[in-house]
């Protein structure tokens, strides 16, 4: 019964190439987010969908694009990968902006 | 721009000692949230407490808040082996933006 799944776990791919992880949550919740933590653990927020509608949009490069194709799923494509998007990206969710989130495990991204 | 910063980095303690960490935010906010993260794991929430409300218990976890002061403390009584992971404020601020801000985060280590 997880309640906030992502795929895949672990992702190891070569710079240049494009990826996507997905994100689902079973929660009922409206709001969703991508986060991505780096090396010193430091947790940045990057996107946040509430009801399949962009609400924020951190200084994110456009080589990362989110998609929501219903308000249970929030996929993150990354584009032309380099190595300085390896990080652990964490997908969340909550009833609204101002309730708790819920994470996901995370996946550990390695571009080489 | 980070909101909150937590301290001491890293604090170790034997099992049965208590562990208060600190945390300090800069601008006003509507709430503050403590999430745990174990070693390779994701984030999971403690406690959430509203800019009007002072203090909050869950278990063995007790969470102040002085806004005056702008500032936070987790408090962790009776702590056990199982309680070592890294411990993260995060604060939501007033007006604008409504995303969540983690500070850098305490790695509390209980020995056994």
């Amino acid at each position: 019964d997880t309640a906030v799944s992502q795929t895949p776990k672990y992702l190891v791919t070569q710079m240049g190439n494009d990826k996507s992880i997905k994100c689902e949550q079973n929660l009922g919740h409206d709001t969703m987010y991508w986060y991505k933590q780096d090396s010193k653990k430091f947790l940045k927020i990057m996107f946040s969908y509430n009801n399949k509608e962009l609400i924020i949009n951190e200084t994110v490069p456009n080589r990362f694009s989110p998609k929501s194709p219903d308000k249970a799923h929030l996929n993150l494509h990354i584009n032309s990968l380099e190595l300085g998007d390896s990080a652990v990206y964490f997908c969340a969710s909550s009833l609204s902006h101002q309730e708790t989130q819920y994470f996901g495990p995370g996946t550990r991204l390695l571009v080489l | 721009s980070q909101q909150g910063e937590e301290d001491p980095q890293a604090l170790s303690i034997q099992e049965g000692e208590n562990a208060t960490m600190n945390c300090s935010y800069k601008t006003s906010i509507n709430n503050l949230q403590w999430y745990r993260q174990n070693s390779g794991r994701g984030l999971v929430h403690l406690i959430l407490i509203r800019s009007n409300e002072r203090e909050k218990h869950s278990g063995r976890l007790r969470v102040t808040l002085d806004t005056s002061k702008k500032s936070s403390s987790l408090l962790i009584t009776a702590s056990r082996a199982a309680d070592t992971a890294s411990y993260f404020c995060a604060t939501q601020t007033q007006g604008g933006s409504e995303k969540l801000v983690f500070g850098k985060g305490t790695k509390l280590t209980v020995n056994p």
